[in-house]
């Protein structure tokens, strides 16, 4: 089975503090997203990379960073947590999708991240 | 750019009920389309997709069909259990393929 998995389920933070959401997968995907899902306003994209070294900006990149140094690995670093990124945090993998075949995105748990 | 509107919910349903969620969709060129669902507790997983106009996804007793002409994929279960409680995300993929976009998503509750 694809395994995806976070760092932790739930986590609280205190405004300003650096923090740092791991995801690891286990399938040699090239792919890797982070997301964040908020009620009623589904997932959105915050980076993806395609590669080791290589990310790419998603939708709501603003206050957020990544870290790929392993394949396996994508962190996701909150510079300077504030309260309005409390939120459920996922992280997805995949095989690159090309022209008109979809690889399907394979999700972690997700964490739930409070920041007080 | 791609937007996906679904049905907002919660949706409450008794067990054997029939169960409709509304997703509508606006991309450039030929999308691909997808639900995903999300059980208490978990990531997402991929329930069913469709790739062009016309197909129809199914898995586990639901079905979608992909409808150009109405920009549609309305997700339907003939007859829904208590295990179906779960959250239903539609998305696509466009142009850029590698990327998804997300409805809202639609909590469904269904009662013994």
């Amino acid at each position: 089975d694809v395994k995806v998995t976070q760092s932790s389920r739930y986590l609280v933070k205190r405004t300003g503090e650096k923090v740092f959401l791991e995801c690891v997968q286990d399938m040699d995907h090239e792919n890797m997203f982070w997301y964040r899902q908020d009620p009623g306003l589904g997932l959105r994209l915050i980076y993806f990379s395609y590669d080791v070294k290589m990310k790419e900006k998603g939708d709501i990149p603003e206050g957020y960073s990544v870290s790929r140094e392993k394949k396996e690995r994508f962190s996701l670093i909150l510079e300077s947590a504030s309260t309005n990124q409390t939120s459920m945090y996922l992280c997805a993998s995949s095989f690159p999708s090309t022209g008109s075949t979809y690889n399907e995105q394979f999700f972690g748990p997700g964490t739930r991240l409070t920041v007080l | 750019g791609d937007s996906v509107t679904q049905m907002e919910g919660p949706v409450t349903l008794s067990e054997e009920a029939f169960l409709t969620i509304n997703c509508t969709y606006t991309a450039t060129g030929y999308p691909s389309l997808f639900w995903y669902v999300q059980y208490p507790g978990e990531g997402l997983q991929l329930l069913l997709k469709a790739t062009k106009a016309d197909d129809k996804g199914s898995n586990k007793g639901f079905e979608a069909t992909y409808r150009k002409e109405t920009t549609s994929f309305h997700l339907e279960k003939g007859s829904v259990q208590v295990s179906d409680s779960a959250v239903y995300f539609c998305a696509l993929s466009g142009a850029a393929g590698n990327k998804l976009t997300f409805g809202g998503g639609t909590r469904v509750l269904v009662k013994p």
